[in-house]
């Protein structure tokens, strides 16, 4: 697509609840990334994908956290047993490639955790 | 580890006058990018301004600027003949050069206000 498409663009669910959001990225960008976007923070890393394999994933808080991105395209966060602190805006970018290449964002997810 | 500084949290300008906002980063490393992206109410992150640290020159971009001081380890982005359009957030970013992922470290911005 023309640009990188985040869905839904918000989310409010439950405490303990089990959550999906979705990265469809720039047709041809093999690089994608995931940040947290707290409120009054600036973007935190989350993962980085090169193709379909995560190369890095430090960014990730805890085991609650996984993304997968199976065919080197869209890219799913997935977040289980969801806490009122996970409540921020997810965004998503993509680039070309490593190294110099410019990143393209989302405008994000923005999730509410009760 | 890098982090990045932004110690302005809220900045006014008037409609046409010029502002200049304030960051500063820690590094060990010689090679690096750093970035300034715009971030409106709509939440989606716009690039600015990039600035190569091998380079000396410092980056410009239509009304916008950077005073890049290495040796400081400061970066600072200036705007011009200030728009209504230039309210939002700014974030200041730094990424390493090279390296095996493209990871931005971000500060935690300051809201631009323009006055008419």
């Amino acid at each position: 697509g023309a640009g990188v498409s985040q869905t839904p663009s918000n989310k409010v669910t439950e405490k303990g609840k089990y959550v999906e959001l979705r990265c469809d990225p720039i047709s041809g960008h093999t690089a994608l990334y995931w940040y947290r976007q707290s409120l009054g923070q600036g973007p935190e890393f989350l993962i980085y994908f090169q193709g379909t394999g995560a190369a890095d994933d430090s960014g990730l808080p805890n085991d609650r956290f996984f993304a997968v991105r199976p065919e080197g395209s869209v890219s799913t966060l997935k977040i289980q047993r969801t806490e009122r602190g996970d409540s921020a805006v997810y965004l998503c970018a993509s680039s070309r490639g490593s190294g110099a290449n410019v990143l393209t964002f989302g405008a994000g997810s923005r999730l509410t955790v009760l | 580890a890098q982090t990045v500084t932004q110690s302005q949290p809220e900045m006014s300008v008037q409609e046409a006058e010029t502002v200049t906002l304030s960051c500063t980063y820690d590094t060990s490393e010689s090679d690096y990018y750093l970035f300034w992206y715009k971030q409106p109410p709509s939440r989606q992150m716009i690039l600015v301004i990039r600035q190569e640290a091998y380079k000396q020159q410092n980056a410009t971009e239509n009304r916008f600027s950077v005073n890049f001081q290495k040796a400081a380890k400061s970066f600072s982005l200036k705007i011009s003949d200030s728009q209504l359009g230039d309210a939002a957030m700014y974030f200041c970013a730094y990424r390493n050069y090279g390296g095996a992922t493209n990871k931005l470290i971000f500060g935690t911005g300051t809201l631009l206000a323009v006055q008419p």
